[in-house]
C-alpha cells in the first residue's frame, strides 16, 4: 500500500534551517510528484511547492521562494524539504503529499491522493 | 494569489444534508475542472474526498458529492453522521501559482 512517512518533530531557533524528509513506499517513486503543504496552528492548509522526481522540476510558492529547497533521493525514495532563515511564524505542521497530474507530461498538479503523517516544526528562541 | 473563499463554519444534524462552498475566480475554480476536497480530523493528516470537481476516490462513501457552477465549487454531504465532523478544505489548480487552497470550513454535527 502507498505510504508516505515523514521525519520527526523539530525545534529550531529563529534564523536556523530545518530539513524535513518524506519517504515513499508502495508505488513507483519516480512516477509521481510530491507536494509540500504547511499548516500553521489553527490555520488552513497552504501550498508550499512541489517536486517531480521524473524530470527533477520544482516549483515554489511565492511566499517561500528563496528560502525553500525541495530535493529527491531516488535511491531511498525520499523527498526532502529544507526551509531556511526560519522565523517564529514558520511554526507549523508540514505535510508531504503524493500528487496526481492532469496532463500526460506531469507538469500540472490536479490533486493529492496520499499524505504523510505531518511533521511539527517549532521555531522559538 | 488569494486563497479560495470558504465559510468558516457550517453545521447540521445527523441525517441532514449540508453544502460547503468554495469560491474562486476565472483563473482557478471557474477556469478549470481541477477542484479537490479534503477532510481533516483534529491532529490528523488531510484525506482526499473529491477530485476533479465530482470524482470520489475508492473508499469514500457516496454520501459525499462535489459540483461546480461558474467560479464556485461545492461539497455536499448527505445523511450526515457524527464521524463527518471535521475541517474541510478545497483546492484548485490555478494558472498563476499552480495550486491554491481554501481557508477551510469546520463542520459541526449537532
Amino acid at each position: 500500500q502507498v505510504q508516505l512517512v515523514q521525519s520527526g518533530p523539530e525545534v529550531k531557533k529563529p534564523g536556523a534551517s530545518v530539513k524535513v524528509s518524506c519517504r515513499a513506499s508502495g508505488y513507483p517513486f519516480s512516477s509521481y510528484g510530491i507536494t509540500w503543504v504547511r499548516q500553521a496552528p489553527g490555520q488552513g492548509l497552504a501550498w508550499m511547492g512541489w517536486i517531480t522526481p521524473y524530470n527533477g522540476n520544482t516549483r515554489y510558492a511565492q511566499n517561500v521562494q528563496g528560502r525553500v529547497t525541495m530535493t529527491t533521493d531516488t535511491s531511498t525514495s525520499t523527498v526532502y524539504m529544507e526551509l531556511r532563515s526560519l522565523r517564529s511564524d514558520d511554526t507549523a505542521v508540514f505535510y508531504c503529499a503524493r500528487t496526481r497530474t492532469f496532463d500526460s507530461s506531469g507538469y500540472y498538479p490536479s490533486h493529492f491522493d496520499y499524505w504523510g503523517q505531518g511533521t511539527l516544526v517549532t521555531v522559538s528562541s | 494569489q488569494s486563497a479560495l473563499t470558504q465559510p468558516a463554519s457550517v453545521s447540521g444534524s445527523p441525517g441532514q444534508s449540508i453544502t460547503i462552498s468554495c469560491t474562486g475566480s476565472n483563473s482557478d475554480v471557474g477556469g478549470y475542472n481541477y477542484v479537490s476536497w479534503y477532510q481533516q480530523h483534529p491532529g490528523k493528516a488531510p484525506k482526499l474526498m473529491i477530485y476533479e470537481v465530482s470524482n470520489r476516490p475508492s473508499g469514500v462513501p457516496d454520501r459525499f458529492s462535489g459540483s461546480k457552477s461558474g467560479t464556485t465549487a461545492s461539497l455536499t454531504i448527505s445523511g450526515l453522521r457524527a464521524e463527518d465532523e471535521a475541517e474541510y478544505s478545497c483546492t484548485s489548480y490555478t494558472s498563476s501559482t499552480l495550486v491554491v487552497f481554501g481557508g477551510g470550513t469546520k463542520l459541526t454535527v449537532l
